[in-house]
């Protein structure tokens, strides 16, 4: 069945340094491609889409990259600060439309 | 503008009650989606509406679980007899039309003991 794995499923960095959160995904017909920010307490936040007719996307701090032949998707965050701690969850649009299958989440703690 | 709501935020019921679980999306937003979160997981799909109907329903674990979207509006989540396994964050998400970015609620917290 559609499948997203998402790696690692924690991640501590410092304060300015970068985090790097990696997905892979099973089903070669997926176009669409979110990331999603949730903090305890709250629902998921998107941040950052691509779409499968480009590589990569950048919005300030954070970027996502998007390999089709490896079907493999990034999010690179820049100068992390405390704020950025929270659950960062992958997703892939399912081919038959409607839903988005998740990866597991990872928890990125930013220390001061 | 407003987000997607959804209530109540927290629900603790007694094993083998019903309960009943609402989402108002975005305004003009007409696809509408139920997820459910266990603790410390990934989401898990429920079902899916577009306008009043629903085109896949795949992800309900059981037939204790129904859903309905009157209006093009407001949906409904109904758990009968709900069972321990049940407790979770159900979250809701809508979508403006041919659009595939889905925004969501804060969820409802169901404890089930």
């Amino acid at each position: 069945g559609e499948n997203v794995e998402q790696h690692p499923s924690t991640l501590s960095v410092q304060e300015g340094d970068s985090a790097v959160i990696k997905c892979t995904y099973s089903d070669s017909a997926s176009n669409y491609f979110p990331w999603y920010k949730q903090e305890l307490g709250k629902g998921p936040q998107l941040i950052i889409d691509i779409r499968s007719n480009v590589g990569e996307k950048k919005d300030q701090r954070i970027a996502v990259t998007l390999n089709k032949t490896a079907k493999h998707f990034s999010l690179h965050i820049t100068e992390t600060q405390p704020e950025d701690s929270a659950v960062y969850f992958c997703a892939a649009l399912s081919f038959q439309g409607g839903k988005l299958i998740f990866g597991q989440g990872t928890e990125l703690s930013v220390k001061p | 503008g407003a987000g997607v709501s959804q209530s109540p935020s927290n629900k603790v019921t007694e094993k083998g009650k019903d309960v009943e679980l609402r989402c108002d999306p975005i305004s003009g937003h007409t696809a509408l989606y139920w997820y459910r979160q266990s603790l410390g997981q990934g989401l898990e799909f429920l079902i899916y509406f577009q306008g009043n109907s629903a085109p896949d329903k795949s992800g309900l674990p059981s037939d204790r679980f129904s859903a309905e979207r009157t209006g093009g509006s407001v949906s409904t989540l109904t758990i009968q007899r709900t069972q321990q396994e049940d407790s979770a964050v159900y979250l809701c998400a809508s979508s403006h039309p041919q659009v595939n970015e889905q925004y969501f609620g804060p969820g409802t917290r169901l404890t089930v003991t």
